[in-house]
């Protein structure tokens, strides 16, 4: 089973600031990594897939890249609806595997 | 507009069973792989199962292999989970959703329901 650590845990931002969060998978993905957004009560949302490309109507302030084993999620300049829960999750080997998360909130 | 609607969950208790029903609107669903993703309360997405477009292709998390059964009615635009023997670590919200691939499913996992919570308690 490919295990995603996902870091920080954490991440505190002001509205407006640059985030950037990690992933890194335990065996090679190639590009085969998906990143989703959740808010509390909320179902999941793909952000990004294919490691780099953004899903149909998220913003452009989102940006994935990162290939093999690392991974970056990059929010370039915070607003108020992106503090959520943002997993990583890849699609490469069964089983699918998801990152424990990074929680994104306001500093 | 694709829209997921889960229904079938409510408290159950261990060693019990519970069937899950996920409805599909606004595309072509036989043309569609689709899964299960759960969420104990408070922690992470685990996936649960996958099922290719006629159901050709059928993966299961190990946590659930033996227990769960996926299954789909195209005629009916509908996507089932039958839950069996029951757990407490069964516990969370069951997400259906809809994969990018038809045949096979690739396990990504683009659109989303609300979800529907299954509570297993004594």
């Amino acid at each position: 089973e490919i295990v995603l650590t996902q870091s920080p845990a954490t991440l505190s931002v002001s509205p407006g600031e640059r985030a950037t969060l990690s992933c890194r998978a335990s065996q090679s993905l190639t590009s085969n990594l998906a990143w989703y957004q959740q808010k509390p009560g909320q179902a999941p949302r793909l952000l990004i897939y294919g490691a780099s490309t953004r899903a149909t109507g998220i913003p452009v302030r989102f940006s994935g890249s990162g290939s093999g084993t690392e991974f970056t999620l990059t929010i370039s300049s915070l607003q108020s609806e992106d503090f959520a829960i943002y997993y990583c999750q890849q699609y490469n080997n069964w089983p699918r595997t998801f990152g424990q998360g990074t929680k994104v909130e306001i500093k | 507009e694709v829209q997921l609607v889960e229904s079938g969950g409510g408290l159950v208790k261990p060693g019990g069973s519970l069937r899950l029903s996920c409805v599909a609107s606004g595309f072509t669903f036989s043309t569609y792989s689709m899964n299960w993703v759960r969420q104990a309360p408070g922690k992470g997405l685990e996936w649960v199962s996958s099922i290719g477009g006629s159901s050709g292709y059928i993966y299961y998390a190990d946590s659930v292999k033996g227990r769960f059964t996926i299954s789909r009615d195209n005629a009916k635009n509908s996507l089932y989970l039958q839950m069996s023997s029951l757990r407490g670590e069964d516990t969370g919200v069951y997400y259906c959703a809809r994969d990018p691939l038809r045949w096979d499913p690739w396990g990504r996992f683009d659109d989303w329901g609300q979800g529907t919570l299954v509570t297993v308690s004594s």
